[in-house]
């Protein structure tokens, strides 16, 4: 199994201003993913990041809002950009193993915009 | 576009009874996550399922592929397996999980 650590695990920013969230997993992983969950809503995929290429967006989220580093394969980080109270959720990274048979989830970063 | 559905939105039910969360998903979706969610945000995977069942301790997980539908069934229910659960749909195309809303579950004692 992976073992994922997020930080921050939770901040209260003010509006405008911008947070960088970090993922760190214990074993080299090839896909990482960027998850968002508004309050009361289900999870949304926001990215995909793979190590050595341009992370994939899904619809409704771009790399200037939520740009992303995938420096190798253990680490991973998600920014969220000029941000609005919107913004507010929790953030969770993921990744799959190798056979694509689990996916692991970190414990997710609580924020708050006001 | 992958879709998943569950229900009931929220259950609340007393120690012991026997639990049963339902999930349904559309065509292009190959296998299924079912998670729990606990309040603080995090999340665990109990099951992934591609065909049949599969057991964990009091939880079982069945999937139907024609019917294109899973069940989560907890046995014994207890305080403790109070959390959100969630089934995610993998497959149709999409790198990450297409994620149902959830179900709130309360267990009382």
């Amino acid at each position: 199994s992976a073992v994922i650590s997020q930080k921050p695990s939770r901040d209260i920013c003010q509006r405008g201003t911008s947070l960088t969230i970090q993922c760190q997993v214990d074993s080299q992983v090839t896909m990482m993913f960027w998850y968002r969950q508004q309050p009361g809503q289900s999870l949304t995929l926001i990215a995909t990041a793979n190590q050595g290429s341009e992370a994939t967006y899904e619809s409704g989220f771009v790399i200037d809002k939520f740009p992303i580093s995938r420096p190798n394969l253990t680490f991973s980080t998600l920014t969220v950009s000029n941000m609005s109270p919107e913004d507010s959720s929790i953030y969770l990274c993921s990744v799959v193993d190798r056979g694509q048979n689990e996916q692991f989830f970190g414990p997710g970063t609580r924020l708050t915009v006001l | 576009k992958n879709e998943v559905e569950q229900s009931p939105q929220n259950l609340t039910a007393q120690e012991g009874e026997f639990i049963t969360i339902n999930c349904s998903y559309s065509v292009g979706i190959s296998a299924l996550h079912w998670l729990q969610q606990h309040p603080g945000g995090g999340i665990v995977s109990l099951f992934m399922l591609s065909s049949g069942k599969k057991k964990h301790g009091r939880l079982i997980a069945t999937i139907n592929i024609q019917e294109k539908h899973s069940s989560l069934h907890i046995t014994a229910s207890h305080p403790r397996d109070s959390a959100v659960y969630i089934c995610a749909g993998i497959g149709g195309g999409a790198d990450g999980l297409t994620f149902g809303k959830g179900t709130h579950l309360i267990i009382q004692p």
